[in-house]
């Protein structure tokens, strides 16, 4: 049983185009994470999310908006994609916030690659 | 602020050597520090991780790190590496509510 799951596992498209990747996890965790790995392998933090509400977002663009229809579930919608946003996203999971009250190790997802040609 | 530094982008090494992946924080306040692994197109995997008490942490597949609170280092040894042991490391420290993550080594191991 997958911990924590993204789909698509590939993504490529056109710039200007708008997508999404779907992420799931199975782990009865209370909070999840949005982060982005760059062609450096260089990996941010983009949004936080606990009890389905938004905690950290780390000055992303506003044409990334993710969701959370439930705590299992965190999706990440983005608009007008751009040759920038290429790259890997990675979904991740936790109990509780990490470093917030205990430490909350992360559960990661395999990971979704998107290429916007 | 908070923020890591990984002081080797590469660590070519043959295997059955000894290896250390060195990690370098910066943190004002008492941290939770982490050892991740990322193999080739795969998530990442929690090698170990440190939270207070004994400055000797040992996590999965034989690694294992040492926190020095004066030299604020959080280096990752293995005594006998394994090809298998091929992948990228990343050392991570947490700020409330997310992981900050330094910039990666790519552990080579050669037969």
């Amino acid at each position: 049983d997958t911990a924590v799951s993204q789909t698509p596992k590939y993504l490529v498209t056109q710039m200007g185009n708008d997508k999404s990747i779907k992420c799931e996890q199975n782990l009865g965790h209370d909070t999840m994470y949005w982060y982005k790995q760059d062609s450096k392998k260089f990996l941010k933090i983009m949004f936080s999310y606990n009890n389905k509400e938004l905690i950290i977002n780390e000055t992303v663009p506003n044409r990334f908006s993710p969701k959370s229809p439930d705590k299992a579930h965190l999706n990440l919608h983005i608009n007008s994609l751009e040759l920038g946003d290429s790259a890997v996203y990675f979904c991740a999971s936790s109990q509780e916030p990490t470093g917030l009250a205990g430490v909350n190790e992360q559960f990661f997802g395999p990971g979704t690659r998107l290429t916007v040609l | 602020a908070q923020s890591v530094t990984q002081l080797d982008s590469q660590v070519p090494v043959f295997e059955e050597a000894p290896v250390e992946l060195r990690c370098n924080y910066s943190s004002s306040v008492s941290v939770y520090l982490f050892w991740y692994v990322q193999y080739p197109n795969q998530g990442l995997q929690l090698l170990l991780k440190y939270l207070s008490g004994s400055t000797l942490v040992k996590g999965i597949n034989g690694f294992e790190a040492e926190f020095n609170k004066s030299q604020t280092s959080f280096h990752l040894r293995k005594p006998s590496v394994h090809i298998s042991d091929t992948a990228e490391y990343f050392c991570a420290v947490s700020p409330p509510g997310k992981l900050i993550f330094g910039q990666g080594t790519t552990l080579q191991v050669k037969p």
